[in-house]
């Protein structure tokens, strides 16, 4: 079993949908967890932490449920720009901060 | 500034031949970090550096890789006798401190290393 698991997709949806991206880990200790967004043979880039309280970033609402090890990305009204793969990251606990990534979900977003 | 800086960005070698990537990483960021990104799935660790010394090789698959960081600043990730198992794309993050905390990494292009 994969430390991380997500549904590698592809979600096409159309622009102005909302949709929900999970993943699960398997890791109890892992501390802290992310969500990057990687574009078409580009470099990963942190789109943002993920705390047990849930964020939000404009369009975007992170959630972690600890008990669960269920980690949640939402994005509302999705922009063609939003057409990326969404990758999963958790860091093991008191491991130098190495990252721990799901095999991401690809997003497309059509006109 | 100047981000994390990868070369060469595309290497094509033979099977069974030693290759050299290397990795500038942000300056003043001591901690680096090595990745592998397999077709359809997330990057993979590889090795970790604080500083000049490795603090995790857990990730390299065997011994035919070996990372090296002399200084404390550029990094070399070798790998002998490459296989054609061996083609991804190799990407190297660096951060300021290697922490589990909320400390970002900073990815750089990578190197797509193809072994025919």
């Amino acid at each position: 079993r994969k430390e991380v698991e997500q549904d590698p997709g592809p979600f096409n949806v159309p622009e102005g949908a909302t949709v929900a991206f999970n993943c699960t880990y398997s890791n109890s200790a892992s501390q802290s967890f992310f969500w990057y967004r990687q574009d078409c043979r580009k470099e990963p880039k942190l789109l943002m932490s993920v705390y047990s309280s849930g964020n939000e970033d404009g369009r975007f609402t992170a959630q972690l449920n600890r008990a669960s090890q269920y980690i949640s990305l939402l994005i509302r009204d999705s922009k063609l720009s939003d057409s990326a793969t969404y990758l999963c990251v958790v860091t093991p606990y008191n491991q130098g901060g190495k990252l721990i990534f799901g095999q991401g979900t690809e997003l497309s977003v059509k006109p | 500034g100047a981000g994390v800086s990868q070369t060469p960005s595309n290497k094509v070698t033979e099977k069974g031949k030693y290759v050299e990537l290397r990795c500038d990483p942000i300056s003043g960021h001591t901690a680096l970090y090595w990745y592998r990104q397999s077709l359809g799935q997330g990057p993979e660790f590889l090795i970790y550096f604080q500083g000049t010394g490795a603090a995790d090789d857990s990730g390299l698959p065997n011994d035919r890789f070996f990372a090296v960081r002399p200084e404390g600043s550029v990094s070399t990730l070798k790998i002998q006798r490459t296989e054609r198992g061996d083609s991804a794309v190799y990407l190297c993050a660096s951060s300021l401190m290697g922490t589990s905390g909320n400390n970002e990494q900073f990815f750089g292009p990578g190197t797509r290393l193809t072994v025919l």
